[in-house]
């Protein structure tokens, strides 16, 4: 069966950089979550997407921002790189906007320099 | 949303049963109850969820009391690779977005 799609799956970037982040949702699911879990740390929601609209906004910084096109793919925009930012990415798809049940990509690893 | 309490770590063998327990006192009417596994570095993922009484699949059972002030994750026979950590989260089902909060999860280890 089709998984969530998360590319790159490796990402090192120096302080200050900018970084995007791609999501490609299971087919025919319409809400895409995006998670930040840092080292030793549990997963935090950052923003959600319903049928291409923002649907909620976690603890995600100003300096990141999120959009969902026309075919669900989700991209996240990281802006002026932090150290704190190395973190694993995960984004996760659910086929309905009303359901806890949400599959998880393999995430992205990021490091910031 | 309902605070979670769970133990930070569980140790098994082997063919056991474990059980986890999740506490949450305040949990809301219109809340649902939802089990997550996670392996290192990977992403979490989605074991059991229910709302009263017991619920089965093919991988755990989910048993919550009649007051919902806890419920308990049950995994019949753990094996190696269930090693991992598992996540209880409440949710409000007539929330706009269901976004998964997660709090501390308990780490399970199965040792052979």
């Amino acid at each position: 069966a089709a998984g969530v799609i998360q590319s790159p799956r490796h990402l090192i970037k120096e302080k200050r950089e900018t970084a995007t982040l791609k999501c490609y949702p299971i087919p025919r699911h319409d809400t895409v979550y995006w998670y930040q879990q840092g080292p030793g740390q549990d997963p935090q929601f950052l923003i959600s997407f319903y049928e291409k609209m923002q649907s909620d906004k976690g603890s995600i910084p100003d300096r990141f921002s999120a959009q969902q096109f026309s075919d669900y793919h989700s991209e996240l925009n990281m802006s002026s790189l932090e150290l704190g930012d190395s973190a694993l990415y995960f984004c996760a798809s659910s086929p309905q906007a009303l359901s806890y049940e949400q599959y998880f990509g393999p995430g992205t690893r990021l490091t910031v320099t | 949303l309902a605070k979670t309490t769970q133990p930070i770590s569980m140790d098994s063998y082997e063919g056991q049963e474990v059980n986890i327990t999740c506490s949450h006192n305040n949990i809301a009417t219109n809340d649902y109850i939802t089990w997550y596994q996670q392996f290192p570095s990977q992403g979490p993922r989605f074991i059991i969820q229910g709302y009263k009484t017991k619920v089965t699949n093919e991988v755990a059972s989910l048993f919550i009391p009649a007051d919902r002030k806890s419920s308990t994750l049950s995994l019949p026979r753990v094996s190696l690779s269930d090693t991992a950590v598992y996540y209880c989260l409440v949710g409000d089902i007539g929330d706009s977005s269901y976004k998964l909060i997660f709090g501390s999860g308990t780490r399970l280890l199965v040792r052979p």
